[in-house]
């Protein structure tokens, strides 16, 4: 049974440019949720998604940040003009009745 | 403004002593805490968790003691192993786990052979 998949694990984009992070989550779970995990915020909440609603994308940089998810197999997170503070591991969870499972996450480091 | 705190940042135990982490929070609402570990370049693995209705939860080496009254909880792991060395973090939600967590500062723990 696989986990939830993340692509790409490592990423890095020039000051400006746009970066786009995927997430597949676990075949049948309902929910999809975005971090950001970097050393001085820790464990930060961005958005998510329930049965590929959004639901509640109160931790999402106004600017520059969006997510959808198109159908129940991804959801996908985009940057755009990155700056060098966007620096941070996202992480994806996903979850079916209130248990969230993290995938590996995509390492984002913008120069 | 912290939710949830944890503490202490950092714990040193011997291999079969049991590490004791400590977890508090605010808001009165959280009703779900689960405990993930982490170890490095990997994601946040679920441990256990509990939620408000009990006041303890065992699976194994790993146990959770829940105080409502105080907003408190632990995560005590007996007969500490090498292999249980990594950050732990305490969460919580105000959905039973169906809405968002917020997280704690995590504790880093070292377990000495």
């Amino acid at each position: 049974n696989a986990g939830v998949i993340q692509t790409p694990r490592h990423k890095v984009t020039g000051k400006g440019q746009e970066a786009t992070l995927w997430c597949e989550p676990i075949s049948g779970h309902s929910a999809v949720f975005w971090y950001r995990q970097t050393i001085v915020q820790g464990l930060e909440f961005l958005t998510y998604f329930r049965n590929q609603a959004p639901i509640d994308d109160s931790g999402m940089p106004k600017e520059r940040f969006s997510a959808q998810m198109p159908n129940q197999s991804h959801s996908t997170l985009k940057i755009q003009s990155t700056q060098p503070q966007d620096s941070a591991v996202y992480l994806c969870a996903s979850s079916l009745e209130g248990e969230q499972y993290f995938g590996p996450g995509t390492r984002l480091t913008v120069l | 403004q912290q939710q949830v705190r944890q503490s202490p940042q950092s714990l040193t135990v011997w291999e079969g002593e049991t590490a004791i982490l400590n977890c508090s929070y605010e808001n009165s609402a959280f009703d779900y805490f689960p405990w993930y570990q982490q170890f490095p370049g990997e994601g946040p693995a679920l441990l256990i968790a509990i939620r408000s209705v009990s006041d303890k939860k065992e699976d194994g080496r790993f146990t959770i003691f829940f105080n409502k009254r105080e907003k408190k909880l632990s995560l005590h792991i007996t007969d500490s192993q090498p292999g249980d060395s990594a950050t732990y973090f305490c969460a919580a939600s105000d959905q039973g786990g169906s809405a968002k967590l917020i997280f704690g500062e995590g504790t880093k723990l070292t377990v000495s052979s």
